[in-house]
């Protein structure tokens, strides 16, 4: 069964805190995005990596960075975690083009930051 | 940019059909995608729509007019499991991100 494993389900951090939140594919996707989701607002984009190394901003990059180093891994950084950061963060990915299955998700991440 | 709208919130009754509306305004289009997320869970991937017309499998639906920029989500003979939220979703031109909406919750009642 295809796969798109994220690390922790749930995570609590304090304020200023540097966090990694991992995600892992198994299904030589070429894509892989982070949105975060959170009442009202619904799925936005935070960063996707279109190949290794390479990464884009979405709509909501400020506070976040990423890596990229292998095709299958795409890690989420919070640099200095602050309380507007609570929220879920969904890791995706996809094949690049016109496929029709669009992405597969992860389960989530639940971070609460205090 | 892309704006994509879709009511906040439905109920229905169990063994019916409803209908979820989609519209959506983008700068280029490649795909329209539904989604189902239960409450905590990931979402899943339901149906896709490139070209105008009805796209049906099982009890599900999708409808797409790209000259309208509308699409529909038909859910028929309606169990208690389908209450969940159903997300909107439109990739652009790059072939690469989705653009969300911001999801309508389905309330299935007895």
């Amino acid at each position: 069964d295809v796969k798109v494993t994220q690390s922790s389900r749930y995570l609590v951090k304090r304020t200023g805190e540097k966090v990694f939140l991992e995600c892992v594919q198994d299904m030589d996707h070429e894509n892989m995005f982070w949105y975060r989701q959170d009442p009202g607002l619904g799925l936005r984009l935070i960063y996707f990596s279109y190949d290794v190394k390479m990464k884009e901003k979405g709509d909501i990059p400020e506070g976040y960075s990423v890596s990229r180093e292998k095709k299958e891994r795409f890690s989420l950084i919070l640099e200095s975690a602050s309380t507007n950061q609570t929220s879920m963060y969904l890791c995706a990915s996809s094949f690049t083009g016109t496929g029709r299955h669009g992405y597969t998700f992860g389960s989530g991440t639940r971070l609460t930051v205090v | 940019g892309q704006n994509i709208d879709q009511p906040t919130e439905m109920t229905a009754t169990e063994g019916a059909i409803v209908q979820i509306n989609c519209t959506y305004q983008t700068s280029g289009f490649n795909g329209l995608f539904w989604y189902q997320q239960h409450a905590g869970e990931a979402p899943t991937f339901l149906s896709y729509n490139v070209l105008d017309g009805l796209e049906e499998k099982g009890r599900f639906s999708s409808f797409l007019s790209r000259s309208k920029g509308y699409s529909y989500l038909l859910l028929k003979e309606l169990q208690m499991k389908d209450s969940a939220s159903y997300l909107c979703a439109v990739r652009g031109n790059s072939g690469y991100a989705l653009n969300f909406g911001k999801g309508t919750s389905l309330l299935v009642t007895p």
